[in-house]
């Protein structure tokens, strides 16, 4: 089955510096790659839709200049999360679509970020 | 934009009962309905989907339902197992089949 493999899978940093978090297809070109973040006990909240070779679509909310995404070939997606505060602390997920819309959506298993 | 909501939000269940968890969406526009199981510490992995052009599907001891006139989908786990124990979340296919909308979670807990 499609694979997304998410990494790190847990980072802890200091505040002021930026963190890259990595998402990549393994067996299937993903045109379109999303990414979530989760707080506790809580539902998946869209942040932005990546798109290869183009500009992410950040959703309303989102500070696009603190969450950089480059996606920057058809199996991988980037996260960094600039100049990171405490409240950036979070969990990060990304996903990534098969084929067109309405294909099956698969997700990695997310990046514990912790920021002190 | 697309309202999902899900019920129960929590669900305890001795093992070898049915589960059932149930979600209503208000877009009728929407067409593609997934279930995801996520374990702590993990992400949501893709159990079940169904589409808007059938009312049932089933897998083994899963199945969802839908009904597009009311407007919800269920999903239904025979014969639990505490591996089931996790949190699920119903999602619907939105903003033009672009976008996931999730509903809340349910905390599935199988009991020995």
């Amino acid at each position: 089955g499609a694979v997304v493999s998410q990494h790190p899978s847990r980072v802890i940093c200091k505040s002021g510096t930026s963190v890259k978090i990595e998402c990549r297809s393994l067996d299937f070109q993903a045109t379109t790659m999303f990414w979530y973040r989760q707080f506790p006990k809580q539902s998946l909240m869209l942040m932005a839709t990546s798109n290869e070779g183009s500009k992410a679509t950040y959703e309303q909310g989102v500070e696009k200049d603190k969450f950089l995404i480059n996606h920057a070939s058809l199996t991988l997606s980037t996260l960094t999360v600039a100049s990171a505060h405490p409240e950036d602390s979070s969990f990060y997920i990304c996903s990534a679509r098969e084929q067109g819309p309405g294909s099956p959506l698969h997700f990695g298993n997310g990046t514990r970020l912790t920021v002190t | 934009g697309e309202n999902v909501e899900q019920h129960p939000s929590t669900l305890s269940v001795q093992e070898g009962d049915s589960a059932v968890i149930k979600c209503t969406y208000s877009d009728s526009a929407s067409n593609y309905f997934p279930w995801y199981k996520q374990e702590l510490g993990k992400g949501p992995q893709l159990i079940i989907d169904i589409r808007s052009n059938v009312g049932e599907k089933k897998d083994q001891r899963i199945a969802v339902t839908l009904n597009k006139t009311a407007k919800h989908f269920s999903l239904h786990i025979t014969e639990t197992q505490p591996e089931d124990s996790a949190v699920y979340f119903c999602a619907t296919h939105t903003g033009g089949g672009n976008k996931l909308t999730f509903g809340t979670g349910t905390q599935l807990k199988v009991e020995l």
